[in-house]
């Protein structure tokens, strides 16, 4: 299995620009979260997915921010207008349930400029 | 809310010492934790997964302990090696999200 897969690995983008992360979760597993990371508060979760649904977005930042999940395999995170605040490294994690743990893909290290 | 905490915050060590990584947490009805390591610019690689009704799990030369009732949990590394320089990140699953320590940054010198 190729794990979860995150793209692009670097994105570089001007203030005020539409940005897009994308998410590929591992064959079977049914949960989808999306956490970024930053030196002053860690990781932090940003919306959790059950079965395509999202269960919890109380971690979205605000408005500019948006997530989907158009099928059981794939995710996208969308920043629009992007703002230098949103530069951070972006990750998403998949999970076949809570006991079998949690996966991380290699994230998206985003910087606005 | 769930609060984890690692101490210390970093530690420096000679090739061939035992690491001894620390994880406390504030509700002790939590499913699991999991132990991550992380290196500089890359992800989150899952080293240990402790189910709640375990008291620990061993990979090759990591082990980890969990007290739920104290709220803790303990990584140990024995005979580090310069390769186990990295971030290791606690973090804990209470309902259905992993709450996060901030890290015990690792250096072990050659």
């Amino acid at each position: 299995d190729a794990g979860v897969i995150q793209s692009p690995r670097h994105e570089v983008t001007e203030m005020g620009q539409e940005v897009t992360l994308r998410c590929k979760l591992i064959s079977g597993h049914n949960s989808l979260f999306w956490y970024r990371q930053t030196m002053m508060r860690g990781l932090e979760l940003l919306i959790y997915f059950n079965n395509n649904v999202p269960i919890d977005d109380s971690g979205m930042p605000e408005d500019r921010f948006s997530a989907k999940m158009p099928n059981a395999s794939f995710s996208t995170l969308k920043i629009q207008p992007s703002e230098p605040r949103d530069s951070a490294v972006y990750f998403c994690a998949s999970s076949s349930g809570l006991n079998y743990g949690y996966t991380f893909g290699s994230g998206t290290r985003l910087t606005v400029v | 809310k769930q609060e984890v905490t690692q101490i210390p915050a970093a530690l420096s060590v000679p090739e061939g010492e035992n690491l001894v990584l620390n994880c406390s947490f504030t509700d002790s009805a939590i499913y699991n934790l999991q132990w991550f390591r992380q290196d500089p610019g890359k992800g989150l690689t899952s080293l240990l997964l402790i189910q709640s009704s375990q008291r620990e799990q061993t990979s090759g030369r990591l082990n980890a302990s969990l007290d739920k009732s104290s709220g803790r949990s303990t990584l140990y590394i024995a005979a580090s090696q310069p390769g186990d320089s990295a971030t290791y990140l606690c973090a804990v699953v209470d309902d259905y999200k992993l709450s996060f320590g901030a890290g015990t940054t690792v250096t072990v010198r050659a």
